[in-house]
């Protein structure tokens, strides 16, 4: 139980373009997603906490007109990268929290971005 | 806000040995502390956790212990196994819901063969 989806598992886009990343929690309701930025041999930087139904928090120093995250319904959040720069390159990671009950987050797989 | 450091950031160990990673936490009123392994390019993988109220909590080789007067957390492995080596993350979160996680900058754990 708990798996938690994402896709894609990596994208290659040229500087300027848009790209859509989803995460989706498939066998549990999703209350609360976590969007992570990861550099290499770095930690978990938390972006955005987004609650379905409800706009997103995102962390200081994160653009939220540039990373846009929607949450429409308990089982997917999506995180969309505007007008991509290679700046934005980087490991992009969901979690997924259930219900008040648990504090347990699971991770979605991950999404490599790269951008030319 | 919460501030959780980590040590030591990289660890080397012979297969069969033990591994212990230390994590400091800041915020007293943290009360869950998970710790995830992250294989190269993987997804973080929930290994253990813990609560305030427990002092130590044990699964097989892997266990965590508790020290909330000094605000330390540790994650031991016993008989360590060439499939350890990962990066290992702990994580504090406070007692409200809505709170986050914090992570720690991780430790790179390689067990020699």
């Amino acid at each position: 139980g708990a798996v938690v989806s994402q896709h894609p598992s990596w994208v290659i886009c040229k500087s300027g373009t848009s790209v859509k990343i989803e995460c989706r929690s498939l066998d549990f309701q999703a209350t609360t997603m976590f969007w992570y930025r990861q550099f290499p041999k770095q930690s978990l930087m938390l972006m955005a906490t987004s609650n379905e139904g409800s706009k997103a928090t995102y962390e200081q120093g994160v653009e939220k007109d540039k990373f846009l995250i929607n949450h429409a319904s308990l089982t997917l959040s999506t995180l969309t990268v505007t007008s991509a720069h290679p700046e934005d390159s980087s490991f992009y990671i969901c979690s997924a929290r259930g219900d008040r009950s648990t504090d347990t987050q699971y991770f979605g797989p991950g999404t490599r971005l790269t951008v030319l | 806000g919460e501030n959780v450091e980590q040590h030591p950031s990289t660890l080397s160990v012979q297969e069969g040995d033990s591994a212990v990673i230390k994590c400091t936490y800041s915020d007293s009123a943290s009360n869950y502390f998970p710790w995830y392994k992250q294989e190269l390019g993987k997804r973080p993988q929930l290994i253990i956790d813990i609560r305030s109220n427990v002092g130590e909590k044990k699964d097989q080789r892997i266990a965590v212990t508790l020290n909330k007067t000094a605000k330390h957390f540790s994650l031991h492995i016993t008989e360590t196994q060439p499939e350890d080596s990962a990066v290992y993350f702990c994580a504090a979160k406070g007692y409200n819901y809505g709170q986050n996680f914090v992570f720690g900058p991780g430790t790179r754990l390689s067990v020699l063969p």
